[in-house]
């Protein structure tokens, strides 16, 4: 199986900062890799798919890069409303994995 | 607008078993995959089970490999998974899912989740 890693499992940032989340597979998925948000008591919301690609109606300060083993999401401006808890998760394969996820706090 | 409701949840004792459905509405069923992800309490998410839109594919995690079952039935626009020698470690909220593509892909719409609860 594909091993999926997010770092750092927590953040700590205040308004207005520029976070950056990483996530390495044990394996090249070429760019075969989505991110989601989550918030507690939610189901999962789909921000990024094929490792860039913005989810339609997603605000455009989520941006994705990277392929093979390494990539990254960004989210510029953070709003008191990003404040939650975001994975990754691989599709190169039918036996999907997800990142443990990064928490992402108030400073 | 695509909806999916998960039911079938509760409490349960350890080795005994329990049937999760997902009513799907606003998109055709049987043209895409779909798949179950649960979440432990304050745990991460977890993959867990995997059906091609006509079936013929059907991947498992192997923490549930041999005891739990998925299928579909396109005519009544629902998502099943049939959960057997449940265990304490399957306490978690279990979502459906919708993938992108006709299998595997991104999981672009997901339920609100079912809760199960493992315990004597």
């Amino acid at each position: 199986d594909i091993q999926m890693t997010q770092s750092p499992s927590t953040l700590s940032a205040s308004v207005g900062d520029r976070v950056t989340i990483t996530c390495r597979a044990s394996q090249s998925i070429d760019t075969w890799l989505a991110w989601y948000q989550q918030k507690p008591g939610k189901a999962p919301k789909l921000l990024i798919y094929k490792a860039s690609s913005l989810e339609s109606g997603v605000p455009s300060k989520f941006s994705g890069s990277g392929s093979g083993t390494e990539f990254i999401l960004t989210i510029s401006s953070l709003q008191p409303d990003d404040f939650a808890t975001y994975y990754c998760q691989q599709y190169k394969t039918f036996s999907q994995t997800f990142g443990q996820g990064t928490k992402v706090e108030i400073k | 607008q695509v909806q999916l409701v998960e039911s079938g949840g509760g409490v349960v004792q350890p080795g005994r078993s329990l049937r999760l459905s997902c009513a799907a509405s606003g998109f055709t069923l049987s043209s895409y995959g779909m798949h179950w992800v649960r979440q432990a309490p304050g745990r991460g998410l977890e993959w867990v089970a995997v059906i091609s839109y006509d079936g013929s594919k059907i991947y498992y995690a192997e923490s549930v490999k041999g005891r739990f079952t998925i299928s579909r039935d396109n005519s009544k626009n629902t998502l099943f998974l049939q959960m057997n020698s449940l265990r304490a470690e399957d306490t978690a909220v279990y979502y459906c899912a919708k993938a992108k593509y006709t299998g595997t892909g991104q999981l672009d719409y997901w339920g609100q989740g079912t809760l199960v609860t493992v315990s004597s």
